[in-house]
């Protein structure tokens, strides 16, 4: 059993575009988070909430907006893309959002390519 | 500003022969340091972490790491590479507070020849 998954795991789309990944955990974690990985493999947070509830957000641009239905799901939406968009999204998860010393996991990645 | 830093962008190794990627990081609390592997178009695997106690950390697939207070380092190191250890290794430190965000490091390509 996955126990981060995503999709898909390859986007191709034009600019302009809007689309959403989607990730879910079946680890019994109550945070969960989103990453970014540029072409030069840094890879920065993006997101993060815990049990539903927005904890971090990294001066992202607002076309990207998280949504979190439940604590077992954290997706993102991004509207008007760009192609500086282009990059690996991870979605994550740890046990809890205080838990400054917990592991996090993390997804097979899904690559975002903005024509 | 919480920090760490991978000073090799490759590190190249024969297969057999011991294995040290190096990590150093700046951090204004308690340390709290974490390895991960990524394999080509895979996503991050936990390696291990530091949190308090042993300097001598052990974790997966026969990988430990040292973490150095004094010279503010954790150096992944391995008494054998294999070539299936060639891969993308990321230091990365949790800054504490009350959120739990991962800061990375740069990432080194560890390349095992055999």
């Amino acid at each position: 059993d996955t126990a981060v998954s995503q999709t898909p795991k390859y986007l191709v789309t034009q600019m302009g575009n809007d689309k959403s990944i989607k990730c879910e955990q079946n680890l019994g974690h109550d945070t969960m988070y989103w990453y970014k990985q540029d072409s030069k493999k840094f890879l920065k947070i993006m997101f993060s909430y815990n049990n539903k509830e927005l904890i971090i957000n990294e001066t992202v641009p607002n076309r990207f907006s998280p949504k979190s239905p439940d604590k077992a799901h954290l997706n993102l939406h991004i509207n008007s893309l760009e192609l500086g968009d282009s990059a690996v999204y991870f979605c994550a998860s740890s046990l809890s959002a205080g838990g400054i010393t917990d592991t996090q996991y993390f997804g097979p990645g899904t690559r975002l390519t903005v024509l | 500003a919480q920090s760490v830093a991978q000073p090799e962008d490759q590190v190249n190794v024969a297969e057999g022969n011991p294995l040290t990627v190096k990590c150093t990081y700046s951090v204004s609390g308690n340390p709290y340091l974490f390895w991960y592997v990524q394999y080509p178009n895979r996503g991050l695997q936990f390696l291990l972490k530091y949190i308090t106690g042993d300097n001598l950390v052990k974790g997966s697939y026969g990988f430990e790491a040292e973490f150095n207070k004094s010279q503010t380092s954790f150096h992944l190191k391995k008494p054998s590479a294999l070539v299936s250890d060639s891969a993308l290794y990321f230091c990365a430190v949790s800054p504490g507070g009350a959120t739990n965000k991962l800061i990375f490091g740069t990432g080194t390509l560890l390349a095992v020849q055999p």
